[in-house]
């Protein structure tokens, strides 16, 4: 089953903004508009930051937006602080099933 | 505010059995709002959506573990399970039980459980 497509890394410095991508097909990203992104910290459980394509649970700072056009999606982080150095992944509803991107390392220089 | 809790053996024989529970406080898995179901993560590696099942039994599997997997839920327990046969070394992660938004989105995830296979 093919996954989605993430950059394997991503950096940017304190309060700048970075974007990361995910890129899926006319089957899954294109065809839904359910996807969802998650962050990471070293040895912690996957928190949900965003979902279908750009709404944020509750508590989750606003500075993190979700979009998509057309078979790809893309996480943006703004004003970007220390702790959002982690590991993201995004998600696609995908027929009856879902897939995940690879994830992509953030690193704050 | 739900919680999620696997549990299960962390460790398996090659061509055993993988019999995980996750059970459910605080929430009542038998509302008709939420699936819940099974994500794995290979050691530092990334995420895979393994399968959901639903309040009435209705299940969904990630195709290429279908003839594999298995997704039960007991409304009575509050719990559902996950059992996976005929597993090798390649089935060795950490497997989170999660509460599923309709569309996908794992709203809330168990401190997830590391599974060895190994004789």
């Amino acid at each position: 089953q093919p996954s989605l497509t993430q950059p394997p890394s991503a950096s940017g410095s304190p309060g700048q903004s970075v974007t990361i991508s995910c890129a899926g097909t006319s089957s899954d990203v294109g065809a839904y508009n359910y996807v969802s992104w998650y962050q990471q910290h070293p040895g912690k459980v996957p928190k949900l930051i965003i979902y279908d394509v750009n709404k944020r649970p509750s508590g989750v700072s606003d500075r993190f937006s979700g979009s998509k056009s057309g078979n790809t999606a893309s996480l943006t982080i703004s004003g970007l602080q220390p702790e959002d150095e982690a590991d993201y992944y995004c998600n696609s509803h995908a027929l009856s099933s879902v897939i995940f991107g690879g994830g992509t390392k953030l690193t704050v220089l | 505010q739900v919680h999620l809790q696997e549990s299960g053996p962390g460790l398996v024989k090659p061509s055993g059995t993988l019999s995980l529970t996750c059970t459910v406080s605080g929430y009542s898995i038998s509302r008709d709002s939420h699936y819940w179901g099974w994500i794995r993560q290979y050691p530092g590696m990334g995420l895979q959506w393994i399968g959901t099942t639903y309040y009435d039994g209705r299940t969904f599997y990630r195709p290429s573990l279908k003839n594999r997997a298995t997704l039960s839920i007991d409304t009575s327990t509050n719990q559902f399970s996950l059992k996976l046969t005929s597993v090798t070394a390649a089935d060795t992660a950490v497997y989170y039980c999660m509460r599923e938004i309709p569309g996908g989105a794992a709203s809330d995830w168990g401190q997830g459980i590391l599974v060895s296979v190994s004789s």
